[in-house]
């Protein structure tokens, strides 16, 4: 079974610091990209940060950047965020989610979307 | 920050076709993407490329793009589509991605 296990979540002070991992499982991890995703509460979805398969691309939101460091570990099938300086708008469930994709039958590369999403792990930011 | 903009609600009666929009400066260069979020649950991918149907995904779900808009478009909607419904894109250089605010379709 194709699947995304988040840990990691809690809460803490302002200020501080938190790693999320994420453990993948049923797939080749090593050929995929991957996404964090969180949701605050009542909020709807945002967008935080993009790996590539390789580590080779990452992307950040404004946001985050300078914040939040995303990172895999290809060997152990996992994904990891590391969260300094935390906020109180930090606060919210963190989802991974791979990022799938396809060849047609021309051979180009496409985006199939985020179609795997664990089951989040929530981030509580309060002093 | 580039943004995308969706309707916050949309409310249909069974069996009737609800039409969700999604706007963005840079649909015309990025594919969309579309998500269902339920309470309490992860979303789950229902369109991707603007118009392609991932397999399991009901027949009833289509997608369609025209410029700088695209839309879902859910016929002959049944109880269980109620749910929140999220675009997905990426800014015009591909190294931000973005999701819409969200639409909560009601099923009257």
């Amino acid at each position: 079974e194709v699947q995304l296990v988040e840990s990691g979540g809690g809460l803490v002070q302002p200020g501080g610091s938190l790693r999320l991992s994420c453990a993948a499982s049923g797939f080749t991890f090593s050929s995929y990209s991957m996404n964090w995703v969180r949701q605050a509460p009542g909020k709807g979805l945002e967008w935080v940060s993009y790996i590539s398969s390789s580590s080779s691309t990452i992307y950040y939101a404004d946001s985050v950047k300078g914040r939040f460091t995303i990172s895999r570990d290809n060997a152990k099938n996992s994904l990891y965020l590391q969260m300094n300086s935390l906020r109180d708008e930090d606060t919210a469930v963190y989802y991974c989610a791979r990022v799938g994709y396809y060849y047609d039958s021309s051979g180009d590369y496409y985006y199939y979307g985020m179609d795997v999403w664990g089951q989040g792990t929530t981030v509580t930011v309060s002093s | 920050s580039y943004e995308l903009t969706q309707p916050p609600s949309v409310s249909v009666s069974p069996g009737q076709t609800a039409r969700i929009t999604c706007s963005g400066d840079a649909l015309p260069k990025q594919y969309a993407y579309w998500y269902q979020q339920k309470p309490g649950q992860a979303p789950v991918l229902v369109i991707y490329k603007d118009s392609e149907r991932p397999s399991g995904i009901p027949e009833r779900f289509s997608g369609s793009s025209s410029g700088t808009t695209v839309t879902l478009t859910i016929s002959g909607v049944q109880a269980e589509d109620e749910a929140d419904y999220y675009c997905q894109s990426a800014d015009s250089s591909g190294t931000s991605w973005v999701f819409g605010g969200g639409t909560k379709l009601t099923v009257l």
